[in-house]
């Protein structure tokens, strides 16, 4: 079957960096994405990887291996408003959009 | 404001009870999708329509009945629901459903109450 896994929550402090991890098995590979979802907004499109390597965009990078069908989003200089849900998905062979159950990410002052 | 207006927010309804939730978009995009959230799950892809025709449906039960007037609006008829149906339902738009680097924009969802 077919399977994302990032942790369920993590904790960091305002002004820090923090690193949310996203894993998959997919049958095939068109792209990986990551979503920023606000609690009781609609998930927001933060970064696109299909090759190999790390996008930056501003505070937040994003980076991917597809040997080790292994992704991380980097965000630095963490501010109140990151808290949020951190969604990975993955397009498979077929197009399709596999979803992570999402990374609740909690900033602390 | 995404582009994408889910209309209403919040809905608790009997499980006897019709209704309907509504998608419109403003992006000019072709595709339109409708997907369920439930809390600390992924996201289920219910239904994709591109170009107005359905193009994908994801073993939804039939209580779940999809609409898509034209590209730009989109709704989900909903009847005689159980209570685990409960769960935000998200619709999204995109350029086209199968192209690799196609990014969906998402309105804010409406939040269904079943009782």
């Amino acid at each position: 079957g077919q399977n994302i896994d990032q942790p369920t929550e993590m904790t960091a402090t305002e002004g820090a960096i923090v690193q949310i991890n996203c894993t998959y098995q997919t049958s095939g590979f068109n792209g990986l994405f990551w979503y920023q979802q606000h609690a009781g907004e609609a998930p927001t499109f933060l970064s696109y990887n299909v090759l190999d390597g790390l996008e930056e965009k501003g505070r937040f990078s994003s980076f991917l291996s597809r040997s080790k069908g292994y992704s991380y989003l980097l965000l630095k200089e963490l501010q109140m408003k990151d808290s949020a849900s951190y969604l990975c998905a993955v397009k498979d062979s077929n197009y399709q959009l596999i979803w992570g159950a999402g990374t609740k990410l909690i900033i602390k002052p | 404001e995404t582009g994408v207006t889910q209309t209403p927010r919040h809905l608790v309804m009997g499980m006897t009870n019709k209704k309907s939730l509504k998608c419109e978009q403003h992006l000019g995009h072709n595709a339109m999708y409708w997907y369920k959230q439930s809390a600390k799950k992924p996201l289920e892809l219910m239904f994709v329509y591109s170009l107005e025709e359905r193009v994908e449906n994801n073993s939804v039960p039939s209580r779940f009945s999809p609409e898509c007037p034209n590209s730009s609006h989109l709704f989900l008829h909903l009847h005689t629901l159980q209570p685990e149906d409960s769960a935000l339902y998200l619709c999204a738009s995109s350029t086209g459903p199968s192209s690799g680097a196609n990014v969906l924009t998402f309105g804010a969802g409406s939040r269904l109450t079943v009782l």
